[in-house]
C-alpha cells in the first residue's frame, strides 16, 4: 500500500544552519505531495504542497521539489531560526482521495 | 473566519466506556476527515465524509464511528473504549475543488 518514509529526528541544528529532512514516498500512480508543521500544543498546519511531477512548493522560507524518478520530496531551508522548532510530517494523497498518509514525523530544535 | 474548530479539548475516560468527539468545519468546507494521532507518531487516516455521506474509511475497527449532520458538523464516537484508544484525534476540513485539507487543534483522548 501506499507510505511515506522520513528520516528520523531529533534533528538538532544551531541558528542560520541549512536544513534538510528527507522523505520517500510509495504510491500508485500521481499522488499529491505535502508538509505539515506541529508546534508544541497546536494542531498540524499546511506548510506546502506540490501535486505534480518536479513542482516545487515553497512558503516561510522552506521548499520541497516533487520528484518522481526518486519517489522523494525532501524539505529544505537556507537558514533555519529557533522559532522553526517543531515537529515536521511529510504526507501523501492518493490521487483523488482526502485521505492523507503521513510520515512518523522528524523533530526539529533549533538552539541560538 | 474560524478555523475548524473541535470539541473538547481534553477528555478522560475509563476503559469500556463511550466518547463522541464534535468537530464543526471551517465555513464553506463540506468534506470533513478524521485522523487519530498516537503520542510520538503520525496521524492516522479514521474517516471521510462529504455531503453527510462516509466516503472513505481507514483500517480502525467497527468500534469506530462517525456522522455529518446538515450543516457539515460531524460527529466522532468510539464505543468500548480501550487504552490503546489513547491518542490526540484530529478533525479536517477542505473545501471542495482543493486538495488542502485544514487541521482543529484536535481533542486529547486519555483512558484509564
Amino acid at each position: 500500500g501506499d507510505s511515506v518514509t522520513q528520516m528520523e529526528g531529533p534533528v538538532t541544528l544551531s541558528e542560520e544552519a541549512f536544513l534538510t529532512i528527507n522523505c520517500t514516498y510509495t504510491a500508485t500512480g500521481y499522488p499529491s505531495l505535502f508538509w505539515y508543521v506541529q508546534y508544541p500544543g497546536e494542531g498540524l498546519q499546511l506548510l506546502l504542497k506540490a501535486t505534480k511531477a518536479d513542482d516545487k512548493g515553497s512558503n516561510k522560507g522552506f521548499e520541497a521539489t516533487y520528484r518522481k524518478e526518486t519517489t522523494s520530496f525532501h524539505l529544505e531551508k537556507g537558514s533555519v531560526q529557533v522559532s522553526d522548532s517543531a515537529v515536521y510530517f511529510c504526507a501523501l494523497s492518493p490521487y483523488n482521495t482526502d485521505k492523507l498518509i503521513f510520515g512518523t514525523g522528524t523533530r526539529l530544535q533549533v538552539f541560538p | 473566519d474560524a478555523g475548524v474548530t473541535q470539541s473538547p479539548t481534553h477528555l478522560i475516560k475509563t476503559r469500556g466506556q463511550h466518547v463522541t468527539l464534535r468537530c464543526s468545519p471551517i465555513s464553506g468546507h463540506k468534506s470533513v476527515s478524521w485522523y487519530q494521532q498516537v503520542l510520538g507518531q503520525g496521524p492516522q487516516f479514521i474517516f471521510q465524509y462529504y455531503e453527510k455521506e462516509e466516503r472513505g474509511r481507514g483500517n480502525f475497527p467497527d468500534r469506530f464511528s462517525a456522522r455529518q449532520f446538515p450543516n457539515y458538523s460531524s460527529e466522532l464516537n468510539v464505543n468500548a473504549l480501550l487504552l490503546g484508544d489513547s491518542a490526540l484525534y484530529l478533525c479536517a476540513s477542505r473545501l471542495v475543488g482543493n486538495n488542502e485539507q485544514f487541521f482543529g487543534p484536535g481533542t486529547r483522548l486519555t483512558v484509564l
